[in-house]
């Protein structure tokens, strides 16, 4: 099985500043079968990026993914007040799917 | 546009059983997998497995093995996820969300349902 492990665990920023968000794998992600979800809380999760870098249907360009192999990131440009919840990485290539255990986006 | 409904929520006793339903619309069913996914109170995500409703194919969690059955019914276009010998630590909200195949994201989720094991 794939581990994920995403950093920091908690991120505390203000809206209009940057927001970057780690997921690092335990062994290579194939073809980049990465993607990132944001949840609110009562909400389902709500699909962001996948293929590591795509955007989903809807999603501002202010959220972009970047990596491949072991190595991931999202990236907010610029917070805005909505975008604050809590953020996990799944992979989706083998072995099963896993998730990462998820970074919370707190305001400072 | 396309929506995923489950059933709604359970309390069952240790060692009984549960199937969710997750009745979709909105897209042709038999395109894309079905995907369960729970979640404990305060806890992370965590995926139990894939089903096909092209073929019926399923690839599960290897840890709920056994314990868990994904089913779909094309004539009505829903998904179902039994899990047999409930424990409390099962207690969680269950999603279903759409993935068009096994190596696929999950693009549309159910709102989920509360399954709460308690004696």
């Amino acid at each position: 099985e794939i581990v994920l492990t995403q950093s920091p665990g908690t991120l505390s920023l203000s809206p209009g500043e940057r927001a970057t968000l780690s997921c690092r794998a335990s062994q290579s992600v194939s073809s980049s079968y990465l993607a990132w979800y944001q949840q609110k809380p009562g909400q389902a999760p709500r699909l962001l990026i996948y293929g590591a870098s795509s955007r989903a249907t809807g999603i501002p360009d202010r959220f972009s993914g970047s990596g491949s192999g072991t190595d991931f990131t999202l990236t907010i440009s610029r917070l805005e007040p909505e975008d604050f919840a809590v953020y996990y990485c799944q992979q989706y290539g083998s072995h099963g799917y896993t998730f990462g255990q998820g970074t919370k986006l707190e305001i400072k | 546009q396309v929506q995923l409904v489950q059933s709604g929520a359970e309390v069952k006793k240790p060692g009984a059983s549960v199937k969710v339903s997750c009745k979709a619309s909105g897209y042709t069913f038999t395109s894309y997998g079905i995907s369960w996914v729970r979640q404990a109170p305060g806890q992370g995500l965590e995926w139990m497995g894939w089903i096909s409703a092209y073929n019926g194919n399923t690839n599960y969690a290897q840890k709920l093995q056994g314990r868990v059955t994904m089913t779909t019914d094309t004539s009505t276009s829903t998904a179902y996820m039994e899990l047999r010998s409930l424990r409390s630590d099962d207690t969680a909200v269950y999603y279903c969300a759409r993935g068009e195949d096994y190596y696929d994201s999950s693009d549309y989720w159910g709102q989920g349902t509360l399954v709460t094991v308690s004696s």
